[in-house]
């Protein structure tokens, strides 16, 4: 069955300290994977994506993921987050559909 | 970039009646258009995938009569939300696949008291 864990519910962390969100997913065929954040009472943003290509992805917001086809693992990382990363992170591979992640709950804390 | 637009952002209606959300697409044409819910501290949950010139497609447990949906022409589809009851309170987002992804309208509020 196809399917995304989000290992983490909720990510305390510091500002300026580096996090790292974690995603895997479940697939015997190839996949498109994406982040996406969601900032309170607004919909998805993309982040970043991985389609093909290069296996380090670097998004928006300093962001960057790591696509690990081994692992079937998809982290997201930023070395240094601000008060302004506060909000929902999924992960989200497709298949014919999107798929999302329970969502990680990034808390930076001043 | 593709941009969508999803209309109204909140709406507060009384139980038993019903309610329209618009997706639209403002700069491109699609085909299909996807239906999530979201309900507080969860993830999206997939209701349905609207397709332009057919029925739309529901996923298990989801309502086909209660959550009406009519992809009219391939920059609009919209989601009815018929005789509306509290529980089906929730967030509502669509979303439209496009060369540079999923791209997903700014979502719905929806209240129903």
């Amino acid at each position: 069955a196809q399917s995304v864990t989000q290992l983490d519910s909720q990510v305390p962390v510091f500002e300026e300290a580096p996090v790292e969100l974690r995603c895997n997913y479940s697939s015997s065929v190839s996949v498109y994977l994406f982040w996406y954040v969601q900032y309170p009472n607004q919909g998805l943003q993309l982040l970043l994506k991985y389609l093909s290509g290069s296996t380090l992805v670097k998004g928006i917001n300093g962001f960057e993921a790591e696509f690990n086809k081994s692992q079937t693992s998809f982290h997201l990382r930023k070395p240094s987050v601000h008060i302004s990363d506060t909000a929902e992170y999924f992960c989200a591979p497709i298949y014919d559909k999107v798929i999302f992640g329970p969502g990680t709950s990034l808390s930076v804390i001043p | 970039g593709a941009v969508v637009s999803q209309h109204p952002s909140r709406v507060i209606c009384k139980s038993g009646t019903s309610v329209k959300i618009e997706c639209r697409s403002l700069d491109f044409q699609a085909t299909t258009m996807f239906w999530y819910r979201q309900f507080p501290k969860q993830s999206l949950m997939l209701m349905a995938t609207s397709n332009e010139g057919s029925k739309a497609t529901y996923e298990q447990g989801v309502e086909k009569d209660k959550f009406l949906i009519n992809h009219a022409s391939l920059t609009l589809s919209t989601l009815t939300v018929t005789s509306a009851h509290p529980e089906d309170s929730s967030f509502y987002i669509c979303s439209v696949p496009t060369s540079y992804g999923y791209t997903f309208g700014s979502g719905t509020r929806l209240t129903v008291v």
